[in-house]
């Protein structure tokens, strides 16, 4: 169980386009899904927390406006990285977080990785 | 002080024997402690939790933790080349998102 997908696995798109990225939970409902990235050789950095209903949480630094993101239903969250450019390149990564007996665990997707022309 | 620590390593290893990773926390509040593993350009994996201190084990692995030190830690019994990956320490409070320390590399060596 807990088993979240992504979709596209891996894109490329050149300067100034928007790309869609689709995380979903498939086998449990997840009110709360983050939206990570990650540079090379680095750690995870939490862009924002996506609560379904309602605008999504973004952390400092990162631009609103320019990642996009939609927590539509409880099992699906979109980020759109909107007018991409080379530095947007990077590994995007969603997790869904299940609330459990014991504690709310997060489980994470198999990243999306963005790669602008 | 950064909220998880863990060092960065790399943890060298030979198969077959011991690898111990380490995490402090600082915020006394956290409830809830992951380990996570994430090879080269994948995404983390869960490998276990623990929310009480003491001991908890699962297969080869074991965590531990110590609430009063702030400290957790997990045991990879009989190291494998393929648990060569970076492991990731996560601290979180109910409803919240994940705390990442910055992962500890582990190299199994055969």
């Amino acid at each position: 169980g807990a088993v979240v997908s992504q979709h596209p696995s891996w894109v490329i798109c050149k300067s100034g386009t928007s790309v869609k990225i689709e995380c979903r939970s498939l086998d449990f409902q997840a009110t709360t899904m983050f939206w990570y990235r990650q540079f090379p050789k680095q750690s995870l950095m939490l862009m924002a927390t996506s609560n379904e209903g309602s605008k999504a949480t973004y952390e400092q630094g990162v631009e609103k406006d320019k990642f996009l993101i939609n927590h539509a239903s409880l099992t699906l969250s979109t980020l759109t990285v909107t007018s991409a450019h080379p530095e947007d390149s990077s590994f995007y990564i969603c997790s869904a977080m299940t609330s459990g007996r014991d504690t709310d665990t997060q489980y994470f997707g198999p990243g999306t990785r963005l790669t602008v022309l | 002080q950064k909220e998880v620590e863990q060092n960065s390593g790399p943890l060298s290893v030979p198969e077959g024997a011991i690898a111990s990773l380490n995490c402090t926390y600082s915020d006394r509040g956290s409830q809830s402690f992951f380990w996570y593993r994430q090879y080269s350009g994948k995404s983390p994996e869960l490998i276990m939790f623990i929310y009480s201190n003491g001991d908890k084990e699962d297969g080869r692995f074991t965590a531990q933790l110590n609430k009063a030190s702030q400290y957790v830690s997990l045991l990879i019994r009989d190291s494998q080349p393929s648990d060569s990956a970076t492991y990731l320490c996560a601290v979180n409070k109910p409803g919240t998102a994940l705390i990442f320390g910055k992962g500890t590399t582990l190299s199994v060596s055969s």
